[in-house]
């Protein structure tokens, strides 16, 4: 089961910041937070993680709360070609190999209304 | 592009066919990742591989299903006597070291007839 709780869709105007929620309340002290995004017909694309502090990049701002429960992505500037299903993932250790493995739930579906 | 590469994009087969896809992994990335998308889903984690070694198996990934990583660099899935269930588009993922993200390809979209 997915560790992330987002809302199902969102609507934001072009040029204006389109902010994203993810909850993941069940998070622990040394999990990484990721956020992907998956336009039609494409594979998800890596935009941005972070695991305490706030981190930005040419793509997005990440805002992570102090207790780490939830998160908010911020594009800034937003334009039609970021409408797409955004995902916010929290890793699942696996004992077994010592790896992580992503869980996606079903995202946030963002439209850019021009 | 130095990206992930997947071929074929699209695969349509017939019920009972075997298919086989590949996956070219960014070239320094050891761990290489399968998974499975369904419509309206996100996608579903099916195997991983570091280097040559497939140290994860899905239970999704039933016995009609193998996937190699022969010399640690591209990776095939096959899918043997293939069902209807079995339409979805197939994602390779690929990175370097535990905290660094994975890299999707593109997918091969599959369809059986």
């Amino acid at each position: 089961d997915a560790k992330t709780t987002q809302p199902p869709s969102m609507d934001c105007a072009e040029g204006r910041a389109a902010n994203l929620p993810c909850n993941h309340s069940t998070i622990s002290g040394n999990e990484y937070v990721y956020w992907y995004r998956q336009i039609h017909s494409q594979g998800p694309q890596y935009i941005i993680h972070g695991l305490k502090n706030n981190e930005t990049n040419e793509m997005a701002s990440l805002i992570i709360t102090e207790d780490r429960k939830s998160s908010t992505l911020i594009l800034p500037h937003a334009t039609l070609r970021d409408t797409a299903v955004y995902y916010c993932i929290v890793r699942v250790p696996e004992f077994t190999s010592g790896t992580y493995k992503y869980i996606f739930g079903t995202g946030t579906r963002l439209k850019v209304l021009a | 592009d130095t990206g992930v590469s997947q071929n074929p994009r699209h695969k349509i087969t017939k019920r009972g066919q075997n298919v086989t896809f590949r996956c070219d992994p960014i070239s320094e990335h050891n761990r290489l990742y399968w998974y499975r998308q369904t419509l309206g889903q996100g996608p579903e984690f099916l195997t991983y591989f570091q280097n040559e070694a497939q140290l994860e198996k899905s239970r999704l990934l039933s016995d009609r299903f193998s996937a190699e990583r022969p010399k640690g660099s591209f990776s095939t899935l096959e899918i043997q006597r293939t069902e209807q269930g079995d339409s979805a588009m197939y994602l390779c993922a690929s990175s370097f070291g535990e905290n660094q993200p994975q890299h999707f390809g593109d997918g091969t979209r599959l369809s059986i007839l």
